[in-house]
């Protein structure tokens, strides 16, 4: 079992339309987890972070985690082309310092 | 805020030389650097957490002799990878923790893209 698993995709979304990105954990005692977005050819840049169980929201994103199934999850109102890109779940777990533990991406295509 | 950069941009370069990448945290004091590499198609595989004036921890199965880091200072962290391989062309990026934020979040930089003839 990999420690941070998302479904590669791709998961292509009609513009407007409502984008859920799924991530699950191996680590039950992991603290911080992390939503990045990629470019192709860029480095990733942060969407946003959550480590209490519940939403989050930040504009048109938000995050939900849930830690009694180790699941996390990113959800994208309103999706623009813009947000074609691949999103990387990434994931502090215990004892791990300040190490992240990236997924390999959902690549999502939002289409016209 | 929050902003580091990366020098150079991109670096073609024969096998068996030597290749320095820069990494600077712009606007504030990085606690921890980290450097990663990606291949195309592939997630982000951590190599070596750095952390100013002690000697960077690197990750299982990465060559500390081949992979070379200093970090200099709270601002600077720098990546070598020496008699560099076609084998080594992949993309590499460091990402710096800004000092005194709770959750410590790794703010990336715009990477480093390594080819090797």
């Amino acid at each position: 079992q990999k420690e941070v698993e998302q479904n590669s995709g791709p998961l292509s979304v009609p513009e407007g339309a409502i984008a859920s990105l799924n991530c699950t954990y191996s680590d039950r005692g992991s603290q911080s987890f992390f939503w990045y977005r990629q470019y192709s050819g860029k480095s990733p840049e942060l969407i946003m972070f959550i480590y209490s169980n519940g939403d989050k929201e930040d504009g048109r994103f938000t995050a939900q985690l849930n830690k009694a199934s180790q699941y996390v999850s990113l959800l994208i109102r309103d999706s623009q082309p813009s947000d074609s890109a691949t999103y990387l779940c990434a994931v502090k777990k215990t004892g791990g310092g300040n190490k992240l533990t990236f997924g390999t991406g959902t690549q999502l295509k939002v289409e016209l | 805020g929050a902003v580091v950069s990366q020098h150079p941009s991109r670096v073609i370069c024969k096998s068996g030389t030597s290749v320095k990448i820069e990494c600077r945290s712009l606007d504030f004091q990085a606690t921890t650097m980290f450097w990663y590499r990606q291949f195309p198609k592939q997630s982000l595989m951590l190599m070596a957490t750095s952390n100013e004036g002690s000697k960077a921890t690197y990750e299982q199965g990465v060559e500390k002799d081949k992979f070379l880091i200093n970090h200099a200072s709270l601002t600077l962290s720098t990546l070598t990878v020496t008699s560099a391989h076609p084998e080594d062309s992949s993309f590499y990026i460091c990402s710096a923790t800004l000092a005194g934020e709770v959750q410590e979040t790794q703010y990336f930089g715009p990477g480093t893209r390594l080819l090797v003839l």
